[in-house]
C-alpha cells in the first residue's frame, strides 16, 4: 500500500539557516509527489509538485527513487516560511495520501 | 474568484446526533474530494466524485458516513449517529480535471466536535 512518512513533527531553525523537511514514500511504479503547505489561519494549498521541477518561494524538492525520498529544501529560511508542511502521494482515483505533516518554525 | 467554501465552519454535536457538512467547489471543477483530518495528523481520503458520480468511497470509515453530489456541483457529507471518534476537521477539495493528478484546491474545513 502507498504510504508517506514525515519523520519530524517539528523542525525549528533560525532565520537564514538552511531547511530540509524530510519525506519518504512507499509506492510501486513512478510516483508523482507533492508538497502542500498550510500557513496559520489559511487553507491547505499546493506548494510544489515534483513533475514541474520548479522552485516556489525558494523551495525545491528532488525525487530520489533509490532512497524513495522527496525532501523539501530551502537554503535560507525566512520567518514567513513558518507553517505546516505536508508531503503527498496520489493513490487510487486521483485522491492523495498525505504524511502526518511537519511544523516548520523559523525563529528571528 | 471564489475558492472552495465549506459550511458550517464549526459544528458541535452530541453523540448520536446526525450532522450534514456542505461543500461548494470552485465553479466548473469536475472532481471533488472529501478528507478527514484528525488532530495532529495529515488529511485522510474519504471519498471522490467525478461530476455527480461517486467513483471511490473506499475511505469512508463506516456505513454511518454518506456523501452525495446530486447535480455535480455542491456536495454534502452526512454522518449519522455521530461518535466521539468522528471529531475531526473535514476538508473538501476540488480539481478542474479528471486526467492525471492535478492540483487540488482545498476549502477551509469544517471542525466537528462530538461531545
Amino acid at each position: 500500500a502507498q504510504r508517506v512518512t514525515q519523520p519530524e513533527k517539528l523542525l525549528s531553525v533560525f532565520k537564514g539557516a538552511p531547511v530540509e523537511l524530510k519525506c519518504n514514500y512507499s509506492y510501486s511504479g513512478s510516483p508523482e509527489l507533492f508538497w502542500y503547505v498550510q500557513y496559520s489561519r489559511q487553507r491547505l494549498q499546493l506548494l510544489l509538485r515534483h513533475i514541474s521541477r520548479e522552485s516556489i518561494k525558494g523551495f525545491t524538492a528532488d525525487l530520489n527513487k533509490g532512497e524513495t525520498s522527496f525532501h523539501l529544501k530551502k537554503p535560507f529560511a525566512q520567518e514567513e516560511d513558518s507553517a505546516m508542511y505536508y508531503c503527498a502521494l496520489p493513490t487510487g482515483r486521483r485522491a492523495l495520501t498525505f504524511g502526518s505533516g511537519t511544523r516548520l518554525q523559523v525563529q528571528p | 474568484g471564489a475558492g472552495v467554501s465549506q459550511s458550517p465552519r464549526y459544528k458541535v454535536a452530541k453523540r448520536g446526533q446526525d450532522v450534514a457538512l456542505r461543500c461548494d467547489p470552485i465553479s466548473g471543477h469536475v472532481s471533488l474530494f472529501w478528507y478527514q483530518q484528525a488532530l495532529g495528523q495529515g488529511p485522510e481520503f474519504l471519498t471522490y466524485f467525478q461530476n455527480e458520480a461517486q467513483l471511490d468511497k473506499s475511505g469512508l470509515p463506516s456505513d454511518r458516513f454518506f456523501a452525495e453530489r446530486p447535480e455535480g456541483s455542491v456536495s454534502t457529507l452526512k454522518i449519522q449517529r455521530t461518535q466521539q471518534e468522528d471529531s475531526a476537521v473535514y476538508l473538501c477539495a476540488s480539481s478542474p480535471s479528471t486526467s492525471g493528478v492535478n492540483e487540488q484546491f482545498f476549502g477551509p474545513g469544517t471542525r466537528l466536535t462530538v461531545l
